[in-house]
């Protein structure tokens, strides 16, 4: 099994939908990250967490919320799904200061 | 605000062909200096992390160097097999865990 898995591996949404995208991690990592990448733009920061309940801002979280309840996820919420964010949604976690460990990532499309 | 650019955005070298990936960075103060892998439709892999100007790391074709303004990313005698997106990343000491990434060199490797 995949260290960082997440799911869906793909979704197809339309405007206005509340979704959630999942990530779990069995690495047992302290800290976990929710990035979206985009062609031209590269990986930008949406959240991060550095504990169960914690969660801080990252460089673009307007229209998206998260939750971590359990160690182990990560959950990115998308409340009122817009077309502007169809994209390639990646999460990772790490222990501490150390490289991430990344998930396969979730193609998200709303139309 | 951390600045991460890497160049060439694109890059085509035949088989055998040695050639060099560049980070160019500005950051406050740098906690570390990661390098991944990106294959398509997957999540980043990771490959190096350095922390001080002066560091080289190694692995299999790949030589990871720094200094206090640029990393460099040697590849020795490429095979197809290392065809992908090579993605730069800095840590900054001032402000937190999350990482800031470059937008990527995209390598082709023909046979």
């Amino acid at each position: 099994d995949a260290d960082v898995t997440q799911t869906p591996r793909n979704r197809i949404t339309k405007t206005g939908k509340r979704i959630m995208l999942e990530c779990s991690q069995t690495k047992g990592h302290d800290r976990m990250y929710w990035y979206r990448q985009d062609p031209g733009l590269g990986l930008r920061l949406i959240y991060f967490s550095y504990d169960v309940k914690m969660k801080e801002k990252g460089d673009i979280p307007e229209g998206y919320s998260v939750s971590r309840e359990k160690k182990e996820r990560f959950s990115l919420i998308l409340e009122s799904a817009s077309t502007n964010q169809t994209s390639m949604y990646l999460c990772a976690s790490s222990f501490r200061d150390y490289g991430y460990t990344f998930g396969s990532g979730t193609r998200l499309t709303v139309v | 605000e951390d600045q991460v650019t890497q160049s060439p955005e694109a890059l085509r070298l035949q088989e055998g062909e040695s050639s060099s990936l560049n980070c160019s960075y500005t950051v406050s103060g740098l906690r570390g200096l990661f390098w991944y892998r990106q294959d398509p439709g997957k999540g980043p892999e990771f490959l190096f992390t350095l922390y001080s100007a002066g560091e080289e790391k190694e692995k299999e074709r790949l030589k990871a160097t720094l200094t206090k303004k640029e990393s460099f990313l040697h590849i020795t005698a490429p095979k197809p097999e290392d065809s992908a997106t090579y993605l730069c990343a800095v840590q900054n000491s001032n402000s937190g865990y999350a990482l800031n990434f470059g937008k990527g060199t995209s390598l082709l490797v023909t046979p």
